[in-house]
This record gives structure tokens, C-alpha cells and sequence, in this order.
């Protein structure tokens, strides 16, 4: 597997906290992203970044924020989490455009 | 916005035989494309690519057609496995940015 580390693997929390979650890798890719995956809907692209400090928008940006200070993390954050953000989250990385995307094992987030 | 579907939700072949996984996509300016593989609690996982310049690609009891003219791409498993029953979906490269648009995936099972 890529060497790509999601954190934390789970996490239950309630309506209004923030919540952060951290991918982190090892392979000095430049391309960065933040997916969440929900049922009936392919991979939607919340956020992504294509250097440090470089980040844009992606589909399902709303009530996500993202920050990259260092090549090798990612992080997305619920400033206020809503039960609608309850979803399985995957970070993704890539080494230029026009290769695949490489996944992590996802962080499962319920928001209650 | 653009989007990438599938024809089939699920499958079922006998242990032995090939497996044919559809997909359609809707933008025709798309050159790369992306077959991933997703088992029950991991990340999407990189099976085969190809681009628009050509029309099949093999790799390892896998091969992938590509067909232009009616925006349609497919995914053959040789030799069917118990080990290959997942979700498979496919990915289209749509914009700058390594940026894709995922289908929602067909669950492939295979009965022993």
C-alpha cells in the first residue's frame, strides 16, 4: 500500500464540535485530497491541495476547511460538525496529473 | 456537473469464470480513466488505468477497453477469484488538478 496514514480510524462526536482529521504521508507526493464517501454517491472531492499552503475547493466543500503546512499532512476540519457530515472519509495522493490517486483506509466519522 | 455511472449495482459469478464490470461516462474531452477495486473497510484500491489514446489495456488477469465513440468503459476479470469479490468503480479525469468524478461502484461477488 501507498504509504498513506489516516487518523484517527474512528470517531464519534456530537453536533456543533470541531473535529480534525489528519492524513499524513510518506511518499512526497505533491497532490493531496479529502473525499467523503456516502452511500449511494461515488467518491464526492471535498478539498484538495496541490502544495504546501496551496488548497482549492472541491464539489462538497461547505462546512470543511483544509490546511497543508507541511508536504507530508493533510488535514480537514469540521469547524461545527452536522449530522450531515456523518460519512466515511478518505484521503487521497498523487504524484502529478494524469496518474492515479492513491487512497488510505479511510477514517469512519459519526456525528450524532 | 459531469459524473460517472455505472450499469450494473451488483454482480454475482461462479468461482472460475471471467467478470465484465460497465461503465458509462458522460464527458467526452475525458482522457484518463481509472478502474479501483474497494474491499469491506479499506480505501479504494488501484487496479488498472488507461488512457484516451488507447483502446484496451491489459494488466495482471485484468483488462480494460476503452470505447469512445459511445463513452463507455469496461473492466474484464479473467479466472474469477473468491479474493476478487469487492466493490469496483471507475474514475474519469475531468480538470486540472488531478481532479475525478467516481461512479458509485458494482459489488462483484463470487460464488465459490
Amino acid at each position: 500500500d501507498a504509504g498513506i496514514t489516516q487518523s484517527p480510524r474512528h470517531k464519534v462526536t456530537e453536533t456543533g464540535t470541531p473535529v480534525t482529521l489528519r492524513c499524513h504521508q510518506t511518499e512526497n507526493h505533491r497532490y493531496m485530497y479529502w473525499y467523503r464517501q456516502d452511500p449511494g454517491h461515488g467518491l464526492r472531492l471535498i478539498h484538495y491541495s496541490y502544495g504546501v499552503k496551496d488548497t482549492d475547493k472541491g464539489e462538497v466543500s461547505d462546512g470543511y476547511s483544509v490546511s497543508r503546512s507541511k508536504t507530508e499532512d493533510f488535514l480537514l476540519t469540521l469547524e461545527s460538525a452536522t449530522s450531515s457530515q456523518t460519512s466515511v472519509y478518505f484521503c487521497a495522493i498523487s504524484d502529478q496529473v494524469g496518474q492515479p490517486q492513491h487512497f488510505g483506509d479511510g477514517t469512519r466519522l459519526s456525528i450524532l | 456537473g459531469e459524473s460517472v455511472g455505472l450499469h450494473l449495482p451488483t454482480l454475482s459469478v461462479q468461482e472460475g469464470d471471467n467478470s465484465i464490470i460497465n461503465c458509462a461516462y458522460s464527458n467526452s474531452a475525458s482522457d484518463y480513466f481509472i478502474w479501483y477495486k474497494q474491499e469491506s473497510g479499506k480505501g479504494p484500491q488501484f487496479i488498472i488505468d488507461i488512457r484516451s489514446n488507447m483502446d484496451k489495456r491489459q494488466g495482471q488477469r485484468v483488462t480494460v477497453l476503452l470505447n469512445k465513440t459511445v463513452k463507455h468503459l469496461s473492466l474484464q476479470i479473467a479466472a474469477t477469484q473468491p479474493g476478487d469479490s469487492a466493490v469496483y468503480f471507475c474514475a474519469e479525469e475531468v480538470a486540472h488538478g488531478n481532479q475525478f468524478y467516481f461512479g458509485t461502484g458494482t459489488s462483484l461477488t463470487v460464488i465459490p
